[in-house]
């Protein structure tokens, strides 16, 4: 069973605008990861926050989680070409092994 | 370098054979995992494995099978039994104990088309 939910399924922006993905989900987390995936690639882990963080920055990345709202977003500002990707959140629950992934947003950034 | 190598890249079947797909990583771990990519979908979890000689069912384990007689090693083989197995097929590893966050490390994948 899917865990995340992101929301939007796909986006389009110029280079050089900020990009926001969100990711909600519906049991407790231990963490909550983001993934990149270019076409036809295998994933690449981007940035991990934990159910105590509220803020988390690396790089042009800048992620939130309110686990309140059982929400996160991920913010990659000055977009560039390169970072046209699909990008997934993911999550760990409390007390398991497995890491349980969303359905992704595509991103495409126009040059 | 360290990493995990999934192989063959592109793999056609015809219907009623059975496939194997490797997947080795040398970075010591010793948790290991199979997911199934979907066009425009999420991962999902087939099997995997937390330590040699031990597996577990995951989602959608129906129609596969796995072995783990090497730390290195987690090999997934698509049965006939699978219904639609034309997918983007991908392995993972993570440390365990612990300090185990989660995070992934992901091989290249393999792409299975049933013909």
């Amino acid at each position: 069973s899917q865990q995340g939910e992101e929301d939007p399924q796909a986006l389009s922006i110029q280079e050089g605008e900020n990009a926001t993905m969100n990711c909600s989900y519906k049991t407790s987390i231990n963490n909550l990861q983001w993934y990149r995936q270019n076409s036809g690639r295998g994933l690449v882990h981007l940035i991990l926050i934990r159910s105590n963080e509220r803020e988390k920055h690396s790089g042009r990345l800048r992620v939130t989680l309110d686990t309140s709202k059982k929400s996160s977003s991920l913010l990659i500002t000055a977009s560039r070409a390169a970072d046209t990707a699909s990008y997934f959140c993911a999550t760990k629950g409390t007390g398991g092994f497995k890491t349980i992934f969303g359905a992704g947003t595509r991103l495409f950034v126009k040059a | 370098d360290g990493g995990i190598t999934q192989s063959p890249k592109y793999l056609f079947r015809k219907e009623g054979q059975n496939v194997t797909l490797s997947c080795e990583q040398n970075l010591n771990h010793d948790a290991m995992y199979w997911y199934r990519q979907d066009p425009g979908q999420g991962l999902r979890l087939i099997y995997y494995s937390q330590i040699v000689n031990d597996f577990q069912k995951g989602d959608i384990a129906e129609g596969y099978s796995v072995s783990r007689e090497k730390k290195e090693s987690f090999p997934l083989t698509v049965t006939s039994a699978q219904k639609n197995p034309t997918a983007f097929y991908l392995c993972a590893s993570t440390p365990q104990g612990l300090s185990n966050t989660g995070e992934l490390f992901f091989g290249e994948g393999s792409r299975l088309t049933v013909l």
